[in-house]
């Protein structure tokens, strides 16, 4: 099945700097990325999200990046504010379709005033 | 606020026994899958239905059931239940059959003592 590794585990910045999240994906037929905020007390929070036919995808101050062919993504946070603390998670699809997403174990960013 | 209902939030029961979980999906949303988070395994898919059908089957145990009645509410069934047992479950809703764009409840946190 699929395999999502998803690095750093922790991730401290200062108010403004950039963030940058990174996952590698096992299964090549995967063909939907999408990434999720996880605030404490709630359910995980649809951010992003990208298709394997896109290379790029910006939302605002958020963009996700997916390089195919080395089968790994990531998710990019300029001018991080202290409300982007969360943790985050990537996802992928498994080959099976959309609907068994796998996810990886999560990013806890940390953003300092 | 997702616009997923799940209750209880908060339960804590015993070795051996069993409870249910229930979720309310978003109005017009006709998929519900059951997710498992704990800090070890971090978000487990379990099982989806779509429109009352089961539809996909992940890493849930024969222990565990669950179904999707017409109103389009889900319940999650866990039996003889153990220690390993206590995590946090969500669920979440999506419009259509594929796992795209999920709705995530505010989870109920499963404690067996």
């Amino acid at each position: 099945g699929e395999n999502v590794e998803q690095h750093p585990s922790t991730l401290s910045v200062q108010e403004g700097d950039s963030a940058v999240i990174k996952c590698t994906y096992s299964d090549s037929a995967s063909n939907y990325f999408p990434w999720y905020k996880q605030e404490l007390g709630k359910g995980p929070q649809l951010i992003i999200d990208i298709r394997s036919n896109v290379g790029e995808k910006k939302d605002q101050r958020i963009a996700v990046t997916l390089n195919k062919t080395a089968k790994h993504f990531s998710l990019h946070i300029t001018e991080t504010q202290p409300e982007d603390s969360a943790v985050y998670f990537c996802a992928a699809s498994t080959s099976s379709g959309y609907s068994t997403l796998t996810f990886g174990k999560g990013t806890m960013l940390l953003v300092s005033p | 606020d997702s616009g997923v209902t799940q209750t209880p939030k908060h339960l804590i029961t015993a070795t051996g026994q069993r409870v249910t979980l229930r979720c309310s999906p978003r109005s017009g949303d006709l998929s519900v899958y059951w997710y498992q988070q704990s800090l070890d395994q971090g978000l487990q898919f379990l099982i989806q239905y779509y429109n009352g059908e089961e539809r996909a089957k992940g890493n849930i145990l024969e222990r565990f059931s669950a179904q999707q009645f017409p109103d389009l509410h889900s319940e999650l069934n866990l039996s003889s239940l153990e220690l390993g047992d206590s995590a946090l479950y969500f669920c979440a809703s999506s419009v259509g059959v594929q796992g795209e764009k999920l709705f995530f409840g505010s989870g109920t946190q499963l404690s067996v003592l």
